[in-house]
């Protein structure tokens, strides 16, 4: 039972275009969204976080929006640059207890030149 | 300052060995998690330390699964008898402190791959 999906394994964008990445999960429990980006033989690295009382975080290129009512988040880059190509994952976190994060399946964004 | 580590960096083993796998946290983290990651799959949360002591092991597969963690800074994940589908990539991460108001930043560590034969 996945309760973070990422439903759409790749994705490819020209380069100074806009990559939209998706994410739905299905226990409301969940208060704390985070994005993560993978490089191949790496671990993953922090992108951008949201908190639940908030329905946008931005920072820099990188923007996060919230759905709560459709549990539904999405990560924005503007403008992609082929240094974005990478894996990137969805995870989540619900407070009070364990930190443990609860991770999407990854989807692969590849920025064209 | 050192990011977190992890050794070995691959570990080919056969079927039914026991594999040690080890995490050396950024310094001063006090929050240590383990994760893996199975082809074409997400991460999969396994075990979290506070300290010296585990408040979350909800995520270990079996009984062969265990972790410890000594003086509140190397960590160790054993799976005993290893099976073919133990096959992942071991994550290991830190951070500052768990079980705050909101979630610190978890810094991964490159991983280990274990491939079982």
């Amino acid at each position: 039972d996945q309760q973070v999906k990422q439903n759409s394994p790749s994705l490819s964008v020209q380069e100074g275009r806009i990559s939209i990445l998706n994410c739905d999960y299905t226990n409301s429990m969940f208060d704390y969204f985070l994005w993560y980006k993978k490089y191949p033989a790496e671990g993953p690295t922090f992108l951008i976080s949201i908190s639940s009382i908030k329905d946008k975080n931005e920072d820099g290129r990188f923007t996060v929006f919230l759905n709560k009512s459709a549990k539904h988040l999405s990560l924005h880059i503007v403008p992609s640059q082929p240094g974005d190509s990478a894996v990137y994952f969805c995870a989540a976190s619900a407070r009070g207890g364990s930190e443990k994060l609860v991770f999407g399946k990854g989807m692969k964004l590849t920025v064209n030149p | 300052g050192a990011g977190v580590s992890q050794s070995p960096s691959n570990k080919v083993t056969e079927k039914g060995k026991d594999v040690e796998l080890r995490c050396d946290p950024i310094s001063g983290h006090t929050a240590l998690y383990w994760y893996r990651q199975s082809l074409g799959q997400g991460l999969e949360f396994l075990i979290y330390f506070q300290g010296n002591s585990a408040p979350d092991k909800s995520g270990l597969p079996s009984d062969r699964f265990s972790a410890e963690r000594t003086g509140g800074s190397v960590s160790t994940l054993t799976i005993q008898r290893t099976q073919q589908e133990d096959s992942a990539v071991y994550l290991c991460a830190s951070s500052l402190l768990a079980g705050a108001a909101i979630p610190y930043e978890q810094y991964f560590g490159p991983g280990t791959r274990l491939t079982v034969t």
